[in-house]
């Protein structure tokens, strides 16, 4: 079955660039989704269809996905952006989520 | 506005049952496809479940394959899930979660989540 893998945990400072992977095996061929969970919040769309951002997301927040390798950029992090992220994509017929990334900033 | 709002979780002893309700307002209910999706205690996000808008396809996860049951009644604007034969490790906050479009597979809009605790 297919797999996503995300990096535990990224840390970065305030004002510096997040950079969170999620990884499959051609991941580049299908649409890749990502959510913003803040503690005992629901999840937010933050970026659909691998690099387009729902209204009322910050500019800030944009994607790319190519090869095996999906990416969340995080531009000028704040403290407010520190959250869980999860990637997600849709594979024959079942809804597939990474295991999730812990942003800190530092 | 879109709003989601589940119902129906608790306390329920391992092989029991319980049903999920999620009441959707602010948008028509019959034109997305819905999903329940949930998240262990301390853990990540897991797709349970799948509708299609008109209710005449679903998929589920293999984790709830054969015990698990989705539907909806459009002129109602819910969704369920019928929860059979539970286990300690259905234990989770469910959430359901609305298409952010009609066509696409990424989810807009999510309800606050209920929590089932399936405990002896």
């Amino acid at each position: 079955s297919y797999v996503l893998t995300q990096p535990p945990s990224v840390s970065v400072a305030p004002g510096q660039t997040a950079r969170i992977t999620c990884g499959g095996n051609n991941i580049g061929s299908k649409s890749v989704h990502w959510y913003q969970q803040k503690p005992g919040q629901a999840p937010v769309l933050v970026v659909y269809d691998d690099n387009d951002r729902p209204s009322g997301i910050p500019e800030r927040f944009s994607g790319s996905n190519s090869g095996n390798t999906a990416t969340l950029t995080i531009s000028r992090v704040a403290a407010g952006d520190e959250a869980d992220y999860y990637c997600q994509l849709w594979d024959r017929s079942a809804d597939l989520f990474g295991g999730g990334t812990k942003l800190t900033v530092l | 506005q879109v709003q989601l709002v589940e119902s129906g979780g608790g306390l329920v002893k391992p092989g029991g049952s319980l049903r999920l309700s999620c009441a959707a307002s602010g948008f028509i209910f019959s034109d997305y496809y819905m999903s329940w999706i949930r998240q262990a205690p301390g853990k990540g996000l897991e797709w349970v479940s799948y509708i299609r808008s008109s209710g005449s396809i679903v998929y589920y996860a293999d984790s709830v394959k054969g015990r698990f049951t989705i539907s909806r009644d459009n002129t109602k604007n819910s969704l369920y899930l019928q929860m059979n034969s539970l286990r300690a490790e259905d234990t989770a906050v469910y959430y359901c979660a609305r298409a952010r479009a009609p066509f696409g597979t990424s989810y807009g809009y999510w309800g606050q989540g209920t929590l089932v605790t399936v405990s002896s």
